[in-house]
C-alpha cells in the first residue's frame, strides 16, 4: 500500500509570493491533517480535513488555507509569504473511523519551503 | 501555551544502555498519547502509543509509561542501538471530539554512540 505522498518535496519562494502544496493520503484514508515544523517549535497543527470539510483549525493566520477534494487529496495554500513561513510542512492521513478510540496518523515526507 | 512539553532537547546514550525520554502535558482532556520517531528529510513514523486507561505499554525494545496524576509519560528504549539515533516526538490527543488532531512536543534528539 502506497504511503502518504507530498509534492513538491522542496520549494523556494520569495516574500510576498504564494504557494500551494499537495498531499495524497493513503488509499482509503478520509482524514488529512497538516502540520508545520520549525526548529525549536516542534510540529504545530495547521488544520484537518474530513470529507472535504475543515473540521479543525490551529492558531495560524488566515494566510494559511487548505482544501480537500472528493478523492481525499488535499492542498494547502499560503499567501503573501513571509520569511517566518520557512518550514517543513507535513501532511498526515488517517482512516478516521467514527466511534474509534483513536485513529493513528501516518505522515508523508514533507515539503521543505524556503522563503527568501 | 505549550500543552505538551519535552524539556530535554537532546540526549546522548551509549549503545546497549537504556534511553529514557520524558514528556509532560498540561491538558487533562488528553487521553491518548503517542511517540513518533523522525529522521532528517523524512516524515515522523509512529513508534508506540498508550491510552489513558493504561499505565504501561510494551513493544519489543520500546516501553511507554504513563503517570496520569503527574501528567507525565516516558519512553524507555532498552537496549539502545545506533539506529535509534533520531528525533523523538511525544504527541497527545483528546479522543471523542471528532478529530484526529495531535498536539506535539518540541522533540528530543537522541544520539546513541558505540
Amino acid at each position: 500500500k502506497a504511503g502518504v505522498t507530498q509534492t513538491p518535496r522542496y520549494l523556494i519562494k520569495t516574500r510576498g509570493q504564494q504557494v500551494t502544496l499537495s498531499c495524497s493520503p493513503i488509499s482509503g484514508h478520509r482524514s488529512v491533517s497538516w502540520y508545520q515544523q520549525t526548529p525549536g517549535q516542534g510540529l504545530q497543527f495547521l488544520f484537518e480535513y474530513f470529507s472535504e470539510t475543515q473540521r479543525n483549525k490551529g492558531n495560524f493566520p488566515g494566510r494559511f488555507s487548505g482544501r480537500q477534494f472528493s478523492n481525499s487529496r488535499s492542498e494547502m495554500n499560503v499567501s503573501t509569504l513571509e520569511l517566518g513561513d520557512s518550514a517543513l510542512y507535513l501532511c498526515a492521513s488517517s482512516l478516521s473511523i467514527l466511534d474509534s478510540s483513536y485513529n493513528e496518523q501516518f505522515f508523508g515526507p514533507g515539503t521543505r519551503l524556503t522563503v527568501l | 501555551d505549550q500543552q505538551v512539553k519535552q524539556n530535554s532537547p537532546s540526549l546522548s546514550v551509549q549503545e546497549g544502555r537504556i534511553s529514557i525520554l520524558n514528556c509532560d502535558y498540561t491538558n487533562s482532556m488528553f487521553d491518548y498519547f503517542l511517540w513518533y520517531k523522525k529522521y532528517p528529510a523524512e516524515g515522523p513514523t509512529f513508534l508506540i502509543s498508550i491510552s489513558s486507561i493504561k499505565d504501561k505499554n510494551e513493544d519489543g525494545r520500546f516501553t511507554v509509561f504513563l503517570n496520569k496524576s503527574a501528567k507525565h509519560l516516558s519512553l524507555h528504549i532498552v537496549p539502545s542501538q545506533p539506529g535509534d539515533s533520531a528525533v523523538y516526538f511525544c504527541a497527545a490527543s483528546a479522543t471523542g471530539y471528532n478529530t484526529d488532531k495531535l498536539i506535539f512536543g518540541t522533540g528530543t534528539r537522541l544520539q546513541v554512540f558505540p
